[in-house]
């Protein structure tokens, strides 16, 4: 079974703290995302990564920076946390030759104040 | 740019009900497509998807989804819902261009099936 594990279900932050979100995959995937999820938005895509030491920005990038020192772990980076990042982040992996089925983690619910 | 269209972003059925949602995208080219689903205070997990060959596709739970590619639609049906399908539904397209890949999600659509 796939596991992908989220570091925190949820977290309040002050606004202009730094804020790491992490996320760890235990099936070898070298595919590695990192959505938002809004209500009425749906889930956009932040950053993904490929390979160790590679990224990419998805459609909302700013605000951002993602680290993926170790194929297992990709991190999400609030540089300076803002109430407009108030919202359920979700982190998703897969096999490189099947981007086609991402595995979700179970999301975590930041709030910042 | 590429878009997921799910109109639908609230349905109520009652138990036994025949369920339809509909998901459109805009892109013209090769696509593969999902059907995601996520309970109340569960992750996503994937109900379906198609890549190629026949356009009617099985899901686990009873689900099926019909690709038609001149309407650029992947609907999700089912014959008869039940209680325990109350959860948010996502489409989601998957782009492929010369080796590039881009996935595009719908912003959902909440079903709620009422005993």
């Amino acid at each position: 079974d796939v596991k992908v594990t989220q570091s925190s279900r949820y977290l309040v932050k002050r606004t202009g703290e730094k804020v790491f979100l992490e996320c760890v995959q235990d099936m070898d995937h070298e595919n590695m995302f990192w959505y938002r999820q809004d209500p009425g938005l749906g889930l956009r895509l932040i950053y993904f990564s490929y390979d160790v030491k590679m990224k990419e920005k998805g459609d909302i990038p700013e605000g951002y920076s993602v680290s993926r020192e170790k194929k297992e772990r990709f991190s999400l980076i609030l540089e300076s946390a803002s109430t407009n990042q108030t919202s359920m982040y979700l982190c998703a992996s897969s096999f490189v030759e099947d981007i086609n089925e991402q595995f979700f983690g179970p999301g975590t619910r930041l709030t910042v104040l | 740019a590429q878009s997921v269209s799910q109109h639908n972003h609230h349905v109520i059925l009652s138990e036994a009900a025949s369920l339809e949602l509909g998901c459109n995208y805009s892109y013209g080219g090769t696509v593969n497509l999902f059907w995601y689903v996520q309970y109340p205070g569960q992750h996503l997990q994937l109900l379906l998807k198609y890549f190629s060959g026949d356009p009617l596709v099985k899901g686990i739970k009873g689900f099926e989804a019909e690709f038609i590619k001149s309407k650029f639609s992947f609907n999700l049906r089912k014959p008869s819902v039940q209680w325990s399908d109350t959860a948010e539904y996502f489409c989601a397209v998957i782009l492929l261009s010369g080796g590039y890949q881009k996935v595009t999600f719908g912003t959902g659509t909440k079903l709620q099936v009422i005993p």
